[in-house]
């Protein structure tokens, strides 16, 4: 079935150091990509999305671009702060009906 | 002023109780949902809801219910609670029924014992 499949945490990087969290997905057809940040007692935020092959998301230095030939959306940041410390969740949608996300990464940025 | 609100925060209570968990939204969306994020993180739909129409995920049990006073609330109620329920519980909330852009709560971590 549509799934998404996204790196093991915990990752522990050390402020202004390169982020990549990779994601890859399993659909029928053509989803819709997301990811999703969950801060420590907070519920999920649209960080980014990307809505077709090669769009490229991005929002607060995040960035993730849908490549369809690796089905792929992984995400990268290139210096990460203290405050960026949280849950990141990968997510595909197909159709409308469904929201599939993945077992989400935990990152811990130190200073 | 907090978009997507759920209470409790958290709840404890004993196996084979009936609780409910309250979600209201001030965003004006037609479409709710209900979460259910286990002890691993992964996240999975239990129910999208509109005031036309209820999709629920085949897998979940018919112990769960939403219930939907009005457009902005749309509560879960949970009959017969067992041990495997124990979870956090996020609602959300879309301006229709998209998964393009939702918002979600503070999370309700239920406890059974």
């Amino acid at each position: 079935g549509d799934s998404v499949t996204q790196m093991e945490g915990p990752v522990t990087l050390s402020e202004e150091a390169f982020l990549t969290i990779n994601c890859t997905y399993t659909a029928t057809g053509y989803p819709s990509l997301f990811w999703y940040v969950q801060y420590p007692g907070e519920g999920l935020q649209l960080l980014l999305k990307a809505t077709k092959a090669d769009d490229k998301g991005s929002n607060k230095g995040f960035e993730a671009t849908y490549r369809k030939e690796t089905t792929s959306f992984h995400l990268e940041k290139g210096s990460v702060q203290v405050s960026d410390s949280a849950v990141y969740f990968c997510a595909l949608s197909l159709n409308n009906n469904d929201m599939r996300f993945g077992a989400g990464t935990r990152l811990t940025v130190k200073p | 002023d907090t978009a997507v609100s759920q209470t409790p925060k958290y709840l404890v209570t004993q196996m084979g109780n009936d609780k409910s968990i309250k979600c209201e939204q001030n965003l004006g969306h037609d479409t709710m949902y209900w979460y259910k994020q286990d002890s691993k993180k992964f996240l999975k739909i239990m129910f999208s809801y509109n005031n036309k129409e209820l999709i629920i995920n085949e897998t979940v049990p018919n112990r769960f219910s939403p219930k939907s006073p009005d457009k902005a609330h749309l509560n879960l109620h949970i009959n017969s609670l067992e041990l495997g329920d124990s979870a956090v519980y996020f609602c959300a909330s879309s301006r229709r029924v998209s998964f393009n852009e939702q918002f979600f709560g503070p999370g309700t971590r239920l406890t059974v014992l």
